[in-house]
Formats: C-alpha cells, sequence, structure tokens
C-alpha cells in the first residue's frame, strides 16, 4: 500500500525556518517525481515544487522561489521541503504528492505550518 | 503562467442527478505528443485530494465510471452521472501542460 506521511509542521516566528520531511512507503520512491502542494486555511489548492526522480528537475512557484528548497533522498525514501525567512502567508497545510508522469497519483495527509509571531 | 478558471454549480444538486464541472485554461493544455494535460482532483472534506481523472479524460484507478472528463484544447468538463452524497465536495482542475503548475479556484458540490 502506497504511504506518504508529513512531519515536522508547527508554529514559527515569521523569518524564520522550518523543514518538512514526506516518508515514502509501499513503492519504490526513487521511480517517482514528488510533489509539494499547500492549501491555506479554508482556500484552495496552491502547487508549491516538484523534483524529478533523481533531482535532476526542481520546480518552484513564484511565491516560494529563493526562500523554499525541495530535496530528497532516494536512500530515505524521503522527501523535503526546506523553508526559510517564512511568512504569515506561508501558514498552511502542507501536502506531499507522488506523480507519475504527468499526475498527481497520491496524496500524504498533510503537515499544518502556521506562521505567526 | 497558465490561469485555470473553474465554473460554479448551481448547488445543492438532487441526489441520482448529474452535474458537470466546468474549467477554463488561458492557454491551449494540448502537448506535441497530443496529449491534453489536464487533471481533475476530488477533495471532500477533511481529506486530501483525491486524483480522478488525467490526460482530460483517463480515469484513474479505483475512480467510478459516473466520473467522465472531456474538453477541448482550452475548455474543460467533469460529468457526474447519478450523483451520491460521498460526490460531495470540492473539485479542482490541475494543468500540469508547464511550471508553474496551477490549479482552479475550486468548485463545490452539494448534494441534497
Amino acid at each position: 500500500e502506497v504511504q506518504l506521511v508529513e512531519s515536522g509542521g508547527g508554529l514559527v516566528q515569521p523569518g524564520r525556518s522550518l523543514k518538512l520531511s514526506c516518508l515514502a512507503s509501499g513503492f519504490t520512491f526513487s521511480n517517482y517525481g514528488m510533489n509539494w502542494i499547500r492549501q491555506a486555511p479554508g482556500k484552495g489548492l496552491e502547487w508549491v515544487a516538484s523534483i524529478s526522480s533523481s533531482s535532476s528537475y526542481i520546480y518552484y512557484a513564484d511565491t516560494v522561489k529563493g526562500r523554499f528548497t525541495i530535496s530528497r533522498d532516494n536512500a530515505k525514501n524521503t522527501l523535503y521541503l526546506q523553508m526559510t525567512s517564512l511568512r504569515s502567508e506561508d501558514t498552511a497545510l502542507y501536502y506531499c504528492a507522488r506523480q507519475w508522469r504527468s499526475h498527481f497519483d497520491y496524496w500524504g495527509q498533510g503537515v499544518m505550518v502556521t506562521v505567526s509571531s | 503562467d497558465i490561469v485555470m478558471t473553474q465554473g460554479v454549480l448551481p448547488n445543492p444538486v438532487p441526489s441520482g442527478e448529474s452535474a458537470s464541472i466546468t474549467c477554463r485554461s488561458s492557454k491551449s493544455l494540448v502537448y506535441k505528443d497530443g496529449k491534453t494535460y489536464l487533471n481533475w482532483f476530488l477533495q471532500r472534506p477533511g481529506q486530501s485530494p483525491q486524483l480522478l481523472t488525467y490526460w482530460m479524460s483517463t480515469r484513474a484507478s479505483g475512480v467510478s465510471d459516473r466520473f467522465s472528463g472531456s474538453g477541448s484544447g482550452t475548455y474543460f468538463t467533469l460529468k457526474i452521472s447519478r450523483v451520491r452524497a460521498e460526490d460531495a465536495g470540492v473539485y479542482y482542475c490541475q494543468q500540469v501542460r508547464e511550471y508553474p503548475l496551477t490549479f482552479g479556484s475550486g468548485t463545490k458540490l452539494e448534494i441534497k
């Protein structure tokens, strides 16, 4: 069974950093691209970042470019999102999602990040 | 960036009736391989999004055949036949034609 479990969220002050993790199981992690998508409270979905299976290709939304870094460790079956210079508008539920070709076929349950003083 | 614009449903929809959700893109989502890079998701209350269709009209594994996607290069429809209570939630379209990937703002479906 495919499972994606996010962790690392919490309450953080503006300007500080936080690192999210997504532990994958039930499939060969190194064969799939991975993504982070977020959802602010009561709002819609916003794609954040993508990384290819071998980390050769990485893309970011303009809203996080230069502040967030997506990475992965295929030996640990884990996806990461390093978030720096956090702002109140980064407050959201962060999902990791597996990408097969063009589609996001499995999603985690999400981890909440709250940026507030 | 490609802007995705979703329509609004006249809620609530009576159980057993059909519902059609529309989505429009600001640029054609047809790629040079001939595929249309448009996904549909359902997010039920309190749950993670679930993939319904990809490449505009291909149903994801385990998805009921009551869900069908169609459209052209810039105008898309997700039709739900014989709606049930379990279909309630917010439906999102997403373009994966180019980065940055973008979602529509969502269309809420309520069942009566």
